[in-house]
């Protein structure tokens, strides 16, 4: 069966330094990727996305970039956080565009 | 516009009520469609896909409406554990999915 793992599952970050959040999936080859951030009380917000190795669409500019160096590794940098990027940030993975999405258990970021 | 909209609640019933949710999207090509819960502080969990011809899950009925570009979730004889966050979730042709920001449910004994 297929299984997404995501960590770590909370981290508090100064501003200004640097994050890298990763997740990997399992069981599956050449799957959907997705990165999610939910700020406090709000809905989930697509930032990124990817359909293979290498390939990623931006949805929102910000600080934050995405890379995909491995088919079933996604991963979520930034070289300065900002106070704003505090939120829930969650990884998801699909087998194709229009299949559910699973998700991992989420990175709790706050920014300090 | 947003891409999904709902009505977040909150929504409070008793025990054993019928409770319905519904849910808009903008996009009229939109290929797919989902009903995700999330509980608090959790990641989101695929309830049900909804299909254009409806479909039941046990006390769960989704309802998809591609003329009025609305879908709809009921439920029946609440649980105490059906109280979470329900979110209305829209696949476009692209690659993307979009999500409402949820409506809030606490099932009161």
């Amino acid at each position: 069966s297929q299984t997404i793992h995501q960590w770590p599952a909370t981290l508090v970050q100064p501003v200004g330094s640097p994050l890298s959040l990763e997740c990997t999936v399992e069981g599956t080859s050449n799957p959907n990727l997705y990165w999610y951030r939910q700020a406090a009380g709000r809905g989930l917000q697509l930032l990124f996305y990817s359909v293979g190795i290498g390939q990623i669409s931006s949805e929102v500019p910000q600080n934050l970039s995405a890379s995909r160096p491995q088919d079933r590794q996604f991963i979520l940098s930034s070289k300065k956080l900002l106070l704003s990027d505090s939120g829930f940030y969650l990884c998801a993975w699909s087998a194709t565009r229009h299949t559910e999405a699973f998700f991992g258990q989420g990175t709790r970021l706050t920014v300090v | 516009r947003k891409e999904v909209e709902q009505d977040p609640g909150p929504f409070n019933v008793p025990e054993g009520a019928t409770v319905a949710f519904n849910c808009t999207y903008s996009n009229s090509a939109s290929q797919s469609f989902f009903w995700y819960r999330q509980d608090c502080r959790k990641e989101p969990k695929l309830l049900m896909s909804v299909y254009s011809s409806g479909n039941e899950d046990g006390r769960f009925t989704a309802q998809l409406n591609r003329a009025s570009q609305y879908i709809s979730l009921l439920i029946r004889d609440s649980k105490l554990s059906d109280s979470a966050t329900y979110l209305c979730v829209v696949s476009t042709t692209g690659n993307q999915f979009y999500f409402g920001t949820g409506t809030s449910l606490t099932v009161i004994p």
